[in-house]
C-alpha cells in the first residue's frame, strides 16, 4: 500500500542553520510528491511538489528532490528564518487513487 | 479568487446533536476531500468526491455523511455528535495538472479549518 514515513519532530534551529527534513514513502507506480506547510491556526499550503524521478521541487528557498532509488523525497533549506516555523508535512499522491496520502508532520521553530 | 472556503470557524457541539460543515471552492476543481487533523496522526481522509454526484470513503467515514450536489460544494454531515469526532476539519480541492503527462493531480488547496469540540 501507500505510505509515508517522516522525520518526527520538533525540530528546532537556530536562524541562518542549514535544515533537513526527512521523507520517505512507500508507493506503487508513479506517484507525485509534496510539501506542505501549516503556519499556526491556518490550513495546509501547498509549499512545492514534484511529479517523477529526479525531479526537484523548489519554492521560498526550499528544495526536496524526488529519488526512486531511494524512496526518499527530503526537504531542505540553506538558511532559515524564523517566519519559517510552522509545521511540515510530507504527502503523496497516486494517480488513480483518490487519497493524498499524509506523513504525521514535522513541527520546526527557529529561535532568533 | 476566494479559494477553499469553510464555515463555521469554531464550532462547540454537545454529544448527540447533528451539524454540517460547509466547504465551497471558486475553482472549478473536481476533486474535493474531508480530512480531519488530530494531533500526531496527521492528516485523515473521511470522505472525497471526483465530481458532482459522485462520492466515496476515505480511511476514517464512520459518523459523517457528505453529498456533492454541485461542483462547488461539498458539505459535511455529522449525524450525532461524538466527543471522539473533537478535531480540526479541513476541506481541499484540486484537479488534473494540465501540463502533467501522467495526468497527476496539482496539489491540493486547504480551506481555513474548523475547528469543532464535543463536548
Amino acid at each position: 500500500g501507500n505510505s509515508v514515513t517522516q522525520m518526527e519532530g520538533p525540530v528546532t534551529l537556530s536562524e541562518e542553520a542549514f535544515l533537513t527534513i526527512n521523507c520517505t514513502y512507500t508507493a506503487t507506480g508513479y506517484p507525485s510528491l509534496f510539501w506542505y506547510v501549516q503556519y499556526p491556526g491556518e490550513g495546509l499550503q501547498l509549499l512545492l511538489k514534484a511529479t517523477k524521478a529526479d525531479d526537484k521541487g523548489s519554492n521560498k528557498g526550499f528544495e526536496a528532490t524526488y529519488r526512486k532509488e531511494t524512496t526518499s523525497f527530503h526537504l531542505e533549506k540553506g538558511s532559515v528564518q524564523v517566519s519559517d516555523s510552522a509545521v511540515y508535512f510530507c504527502a503523496l499522491d497516486q494517480t488513480g487513487a483518490n487519497n493524498l496520502f499524509f506523513g504525521t508532520g514535522t513541527r520546526l521553530t527557529v529561535i532568533p | 479568487n476566494a479559494g477553499v472556503t469553510q464555515t463555521p470557524k469554531f464550532q462547540v457541539l454537545k454529544t448527540g446533536q447533528s451539524m454540517t460543515l460547509q466547504c465551497a471552492q471558486d475553482m472549478n476543481h473536481e476533486y474535493m476531500s474531508w480530512y480531519r487533523q488530530d494531533p500526531g496522526m496527521g492528516l485523515r481522509l473521511i470522505h472525497y468526491s471526483v465530481g458532482a454526484g459522485i462520492t466515496d470513503q476515505g480511511e476514517v467515514p464512520n459518523g459523517y455523511n457528505v453529498s456533492r450536489s454541485t461542483t462547488e460544494d461539498f458539505p459535511l454531515r455529522l449525524l450525532s455528535a461524538a466527543p471522539s469526532q473533537t478535531s480540526v476539519y479541513f476541506c481541499a480541492s484540486s484537479t488534473r495538472d494540465r501540463v502533467s503527462v501522467s495526468g497527476s493531480r496539482t496539489g491540493q488547496y486547504f480551506g481555513p479549518g474548523t475547528r469543532l469540540t464535543v463536548l
